[in-house]
């Protein structure tokens, strides 16, 4: 079945550490994003990519990094510099380019994780 | 720009009884709108979309919407709950994806629906 993979599903880390949250997609969708959410504030937008080896900024990019090198696959980097990691983050891929124009997001099961 | 206000964080209901959660919407181009759902420590699934059309939308598991164009709303409605409704449930806007519009979803805060036995 296509879907999208997200690794690992918890995730603990010490104050300064780099983490890198995995994201794999099957569907051949050529757009990628992350979002982070937090109790009571929605989806916010990290980073998104419409092609690979290029990617733009959402909402809330301080902090974090991205890559694109494969079609597949768009990990994030949640680094030192982030002053609240603690977080569920999502990871999303759609094929923007259907008929009517609808951008329908296809989700992972989420990475949560625990700056301890 | 586009921006989601869903109305009340928390919806409780009786078993049975009409679920009715409140989105409405701000966009100054066509909007599509969607509805998802988010069961505990699980990723979004979607319930279903607006584009064009019939403005009365039906989706998964009895859900539908209506949009009105002229309430900025899309109020999402289940005539009878079930207890495996209880989840979190995220409103989301876009505008067409092209003509410099990259099509990215705007969410709101979403609503947790709780289904009293």
């Amino acid at each position: 079945d296509g879907g999208i993979t997200q690794s690992p599903k918890y995730l603990f880390r010490k104050e300064g550490q780099n983490v890198t949250l995995s994201c794999e997609q099957n569907l051949n969708h050529d757009a990628m994003y992350w979002y982070r959410q937090d109790p009571g504030q929605g989806l916010r937008l990290i980073y998104y990519s419409q092609i690979v080896n290029d990617f733009q900024k959402g909402d809330i990019a301080e902090g974090y990094s991205v890559s694109r090198e494969k079609k597949e696959s768009f990990p994030l980097t949640v680094t030192s510099a982030q002053k609240n990691p603690t977080a569920f983050y999502l990871c999303a891929s759609s094929d923007y380019r259907t008929l009517s124009g609808a951008n329908v997001l296809t989700f992972g099961a989420g990475s949560r994780l625990t700056v301890l | 720009a586009q921006s989601v206000t869903q109305l009340g964080s928390h919806v409780s209901v009786s078993e049975g009884a009409l679920v009715l959660l409140r989105c409405n919407y701000s966009s100054s181009v066509p909007p599509y709108l969607f509805w998802y759902v988010q069961y505990p420590n699980q990723g979004l699934q979607l319930l279903l979309k607006y584009t064009t059309g019939a403005t009365l939308v039906k989706g998964i598991n009895g859900f539908e919407a209506e949009f009105k164009k002229s309430e900025t709303s899309f109020h999402l409605t289940k005539p009878s709950a079930h207890m495996s409704d209880a989840a979190e449930y995220f409103c989301a806007v876009s505008g067409v994806h092209g003509s410099g519009n990259t099509g990215k979803l705007i969410f709101g805060q979403g609503t947790t629906l709780q289904v009293k036995p």
